[in-house]
């Protein structure tokens, strides 16, 4: 099975407008970290928000905010107030328990309209 | 500026030839991480130091493969009689908060195997 599944591999926002990006996971483990990256056309992997599996709050970081449902085993990340800037592929990740491997999503591709 | 360097940012060899990419965290990094990323997926986890000691190793390492953190600082991989499958971007990160684990990535060095 999948450890991440992304399920859209390509979405349009308007400018200024908020978006989702839709990430479930699957882990049997009490103890884990959620991740979302952004991956600009250069390519480099830039770091967004970070959420742990007892954090009772849902994670934001500016713009953007990470919809936390522990029980469907989902991890969304919304941006508000979408920017040019913001056309990138986004990557949903997660490491499990003590273990060092962070396992990423196949991405999806999030375009901002003007 | 995420403090991870690597070299070359872009390599094009023929098949059957030899090649390594230079890794070089920040000083204090203790651990040292390698990933692949072909088109259009996720980065895919190779290998993982801490210290010089290789404590992790990916299925997809295969015996042409061989990674090295010698003196626990900078890292190499190198990817003996290449294939045209190796193409990919070869990226590699050190670790971001002791208590959060996100990777911070260095910008990639891509392989392209004619």
């Amino acid at each position: 099975a999948q450890k991440i599944t992304q399920t859209q591999p390509g979405m349009f926002v308007q400018e200024k407008e908020a978006v989702t990006l839709d990430c479930t996971y699957d882990t049997s483990d009490q103890s884990y970290g959620l991740f979302w990256y952004k991956q600009p056309s250069s390519g480099e992997m830039i770091f967004l928000i970070y959420q742990g599996s007892y954090d009772e709050q849902n994670a934001t970081e500016g713009r953007y905010s990470l919809n936390f449902q522990k029980a469907r085993k989902s991890a969304n990340l919304v941006i508000s107030a979408s920017q040019l800037g913001d056309s990138a592929m986004y990557f949903c990740a997660m490491r499990e328990g003590g273990y060092q491997k962070v396992t990423f999503g196949t991405g999806t591709k999030l375009q901002v309209i003007p | 500026d995420t403090g991870v360097s690597q070299d070359p940012r872009h390599k094009i060899t023929k098949r059957g030839q030899n090649v390594t990419f230079r890794c070089d965290p920040i000083s204090e990094h203790n651990r040292l991480y390698w990933y692949r990323q072909t088109l259009g997926q996720g980065p895919e986890f190779l290998t993982y130091f801490q210290n010089e000691a290789q404590l992790e190793k990916s299925r997809l390492l295969s015996d042409r493969f061989s990674a090295e953190r010698p003196k626990g600082s900078f890292s190499t991989l190198e990817i003996q009689r290449t294939e045209q499958g190796d193409s990919a971007m070869y990226l590699c990160a050190g670790p971001g908060g002791p208590n959060t684990g996100e990777l911070f990535f260095g910008e990639g060095s891509r392989l392209t195997v004619l």
